[in-house]
């Protein structure tokens, strides 16, 4: 059965710190793929990244960067010098062929940015 | 570029009342299609998917129903609400059943 867990329900931070967001996942599958996604307030989700099971290579996009590593089946997001729009729900997510591509959610971390 | 609308955006229902929500996807053709509904809680589950005109695959029994009329319209119903289908209802689309899943800006539904 595949798994996602974000252990962290919510997080506080100040303005300019540095957040990591943890996401662990549990799969049998050797091909999958893992997602993160922003909601605001709004309540759209956003689409922040995707990688695939064959790629660790880490990615840095602005002040975001996702750190993934197979061997702890772990796929951490941190945000460099947070800023108030930050302020958001952030949901890891996972998919493989043997769940016929439906994607399975964490339960979100709260993040709040205060200025 | 694709485009994704749902609506209505808001909706205050009485309990034993019919619901009808709809999304329509743009800029792409045969796309597969999603419901998620997200209870206060936060987590999303996954209601319905469809891969074409007139297909639907139900991911968990309850008292909604989908339905897929044209390519790019997804619709979900039901004929009697009852308080727990209060959430938000998310529609997302792909092109693949392992692509990413682009999301729509959401109906928040209360069931009163």
């Amino acid at each position: 059965a595949q798994k996602v867990t974000q252990a962290q329900t919510e997080i506080s931070v100040v303005e300019k710190e540095d957040v990591t967001l943890d996401c662990v996942y549990e799969t049998r599958d050797t091909t999958y793929y893992l997602f993160w996604y922003k909601q605001p307030p709004s309540g759209e989700l956003v689409f922040l990244i995707r990688r695939n099971s064959f790629d660790e290579q880490n990615e840095i996009s602005g002040r975001y960067s996702w750190n993934f590593q197979k061997s702890t089946s772990s796929f951490n997001f941190t945000i460099t010098a947070s800023q108030v729009v930050d302020s958001a729900v952030y949901f890891c997510a996972l998919t493989t062929r043997g769940s016929q591509g439906n994607l399975i959610f964490g339960k979100g971390t709260k993040l709040s940015v205060k200025p | 570029s694709q485009t994704i609308h749902q609506w209505p955006a808001t909706l205050v229902q009485p309990v034993g009342s019919p619901l009808s929500l709809e999304c329509t996807v743009e800029g792409t053709s045969n796309p597969n299609l999603y419901w998620y509904r997200q209870a206060a809680g936060r987590g999303l589950q996954l209601l319905f998917y469809s891969v074409g005109i007139g297909q639907i695959s139900s991911e968990v029994p309850q008292n909604l129903s989908a339905s897929r009329p044209q390519d790019r319209q997804f619709i979900l119903s039901s004929k009697k609400l009852l308080l727990s289908d209060s959430g938000f209802y998310l529609c997302a689309w792909d092109r693949d059943r392992t692509d990413t899943q682009y999301f729509g800006p959401g109906t928040r539904l209360t069931v009163l």
